[in-house]
C-alpha cells in the first residue's frame, strides 16, 4: 500500500537560517508527490509538486524540494527560513494504483523564532 | 480566477441531525475531492467526483454522501450525525480526474463542523 511518512511532528528553526521538513514515501509506481502548507484555520496551499524530471523541485514562496529515489524521499527545503513560514506542512502522494486517491502525511508543524 | 469556494465556513450540530455542506471549485475544474481532517486522524480522503460521477470513495461509512451537478458544484451530506464527525471538511479541484494522477488540487478553506 501506498503511505507517506512525516517523521518529525514539529521543527524549530531560526529566522534567516535553512530549514527542512522531512518525508518519506512508499509507492509501487512512479511517485507523483506532492507538498502543501497550512495556516491557521484556513485551508491547504499547493507549494511545489514532483512528477517527473529534475529532482530538484522549486515552489511557491522560495519553497525547493528534493526527490531522492534510492532514499524514497521528498524533503522541503528552504534556503532562509522567515517567520511566517511558521505553519502545518504536508507531504503527499498521489495514489495511481489502489484507487487514485491523495494520501497525506500527518504534518509537520514548523516554528520559525525571530 | 475565483478560488475553491466552500459554504458554509462554521456549523453547529446536535448528533442524530444530518447536514450539507457545499463546495464550488476553480472555475473550468471538473474534479472536487472531498477530505475529512481531524487531530487524531490527519487528513482522510473521504471521496472524489468528477463530471457528475464518483470516480472514488475512501473508508468511511454510508452516511457520509455526496453529488456532484453539471456546473462542477459538488455537495457532501453526512446524515445521522455523530461525535465523532467533528472535524474541518476540505473540498479541493482540479482540472482533471484523480485518475490522471499528475494534477495539482487546490482546496479551499474549509467547512468547520462541530457536532454536539
Amino acid at each position: 500500500a501506498q503511505s507517506v511518512a512525516q517523521p518529525e511532528d514539529q521543527v524549530n528553526v531560526a529566522e534567516g537560517n535553512p530549514l527542512t521538513v522531512k518525508c518519506t514515501y512508499s509507492v509501487s509506481g512512479n511517485p507523483y508527490l506532492f507538498w502543501y502548507v497550512q495556516y491557521p484555520n484556513r485551508g491547504l496551499q499547493f507549494l511545489l509538486k514532483y512528477i517527473t524530471g529534475d529532482n530538484l523541485v522549486k515552489g511557491s514562496y522560495g519553497f525547493e524540494a528534493e526527490f531522492n529515489k534510492s532514499q524514497t524521499s521528498f524533503h522541503l527545503k528552504k534556503p532562509s527560513a522567515l517567520v511566517s513560514d511558521s505553519a502545518l506542512y504536508f507531504c503527499a502522494v498521489r495514489d495511481i494504483t489502489g484507487g487514485f486517491k491523495t494520501i497525506f502525511g500527518a504534518g509537520t508543524r514548523l516554528f520559525v523564532k525571530a | 480566477k475565483a478560488g475553491v469556494t466552500q459554504t458554509p465556513r462554521y456549523l453547529i450540530k446536535t448528533r442524530g441531525q444530518q447536514v450539507t455542506l457545499s463546495c464550488s471549485p476553480i472555475s473550468g475544474h471538473r474534479s472536487v475531492s472531498w477530505y475529512q481532517q481531524t487531530p487524531g486522524q490527519g487528513l482522510q480522503f473521504l471521496f472524489e467526483y468528477f463530471s457528475e460521477t464518483q470516480r472514488n470513495k475512501g473508508n468511511f461509512p454510508g452516511r457520509f454522501s455526496g453529488r456532484q451537478f453539471s456546473n462542477s458544484r459538488s455537495e457532501m451530506n453526512v446524515s445521522t450525525l455523530e461525535l465523532g464527525d467533528s472535524a474541518l471538511y476540505l473540498c479541493a479541484s482540479s482540472l482533471k480526474s484523480g485518475e490522471v494522477g499528475t494534477d495539482t488540487q487546490y482546496f479551499g478553506p474549509g467547512t468547520r463542523l462541530t457536532v454536539l
